[in-house]
C-alpha cells in the first residue's frame, strides 16, 4: 500500500462546476495535510494547509479532513479552465520522521 | 518577500559527466529540501536540512549525490557521475519550522541525461 493515493484523473469537469479531489493515506498518526498545484512544467505551488478535523476554506478552494477515515480531500468551487493542473496532496508526519510524503497528483481539467 | 532560488533551470549532460544545482531558501527558512519529481509522479525527498546539518538523507543515492549546505543557508546538491536514469526535475523547497511547517518550492531544475 503506497504511503498516500490518489487517482490519477484526468478528472474533467465542466467550467463553473465544483471539481473534488480527493486522498488517502496510510499513517494515522499523520499531523498535516497540504494541497499543491502544479501546472505543467512548473514546481508546485501551495494551495491550502489543513491540521484538524473538518473543512478549511480559503476563497473558491475547501479542504475536508477525515482524520478517522485517513482521507483529505480539496473541493474547487466555480471552476475555471485556469484551474487545469495537477493536484498534488501531502502528508507530513513523525513517522516519515516529519518529512512531507507526497501523493502522484490528479490532474484537473476544466472545460469552457 | 523573494521566493526559492534555483539555478540552473535546464541543464542537458552526457552520461558519466557531474552537474551541481544550487539553491538559496527563502530568507529565515531553516528547513531546506531536495525532492526530485519523475514525470507524472509526485516529489520524492532526497534530503532534508535543518540549518546546517542533514537531518534526513536516508534516500539520497549516497555513491553518486552528494548536498551541502554551508552556514544554513544556500545549498548545493551534485551528481557525480550522473546516469541516464538521474533525468528528472530536481526541486529544492524551503520552510520555517514551527506549528505550520508550510513547505514553499523553487522553479527546479530540469536535467536531462544523455
Amino acid at each position: 500500500q503506497k504511503e498516500v493515493e490518489q487517482n490519477s484523473g484526468p478528472l474533467s469537469v465542466p467550467e463553473g462546476a465544483i471539481a473534488s479531489l480527493n486522498c488517502t493515506y496510510s499513517d494515522r498518526g499523520s499531523q498535516s495535510f497540504f494541497w499543491y498545484r502544479q501546472y505543467s512544467g512548473k514546481s508546485p505551488e501551495l494551495i491550502m494547509s489543513i491540521y484538524s478535523n473538518g473543512d478549511k476554506e480559503d476563497g473558491r478552494f475547501t479542504a475536508q479532513l477525515n482524520k478517522a477515515s485517513q482521507y483529505v480531500s480539496l473541493l474547487i468551487r466555480d471552476s475555471q479552465p485556469s484551474d487545469s493542473a495537477t493536484y498534488l496532496c501531502a502528508v507530513r508526519g513523525d513517522n516519515y520522521g516529519q518529512n512531507f510524503v507526497f501523493g502522484p497528483g490528479t490532474r484537473l481539467s476544466v472545460l469552457p | 518577500e523573494a521566493g526559492v532560488v534555483q539555478s540552473p533551470r535546464y541543464k542537458i549532460i552526457e552520461k558519466k559527466q557531474p552537474v551541481a544545482f544550487w539553491c538559496n531558501p527563502i530568507s529565515g527558512h531553516n528547513t531546506l529540501y531536495w525532492y526530485r519529481q519523475n514525470l507524472g509522479q509526485g516529489p520524492e525527498l532526497l534530503i532534508r536540512y535543518e540549518n546546517e546539518e542533514a537531518v534526513d538523507d536516508s534516500q539520497l543515492p549516497k555513491d553518486r549525490f552528494s548536498a551541502e549546505r554551508l552556514k544554513g543557508v544556500d545549498s548545493t546538491l551534485k551528481i557525480q557521475p550522473a546516469e541516464l536514469g538521474d533525468s528528472a526535475v530536481y526541486l529544492c523547497a524551503s520552510s520555517l519550522a514551527g506549528a505550520t511547517y508550510e513547505q514553499y518550492f523553487g522553479p527546479g531544475t530540469r536535467l536531462t541525461v544523455t
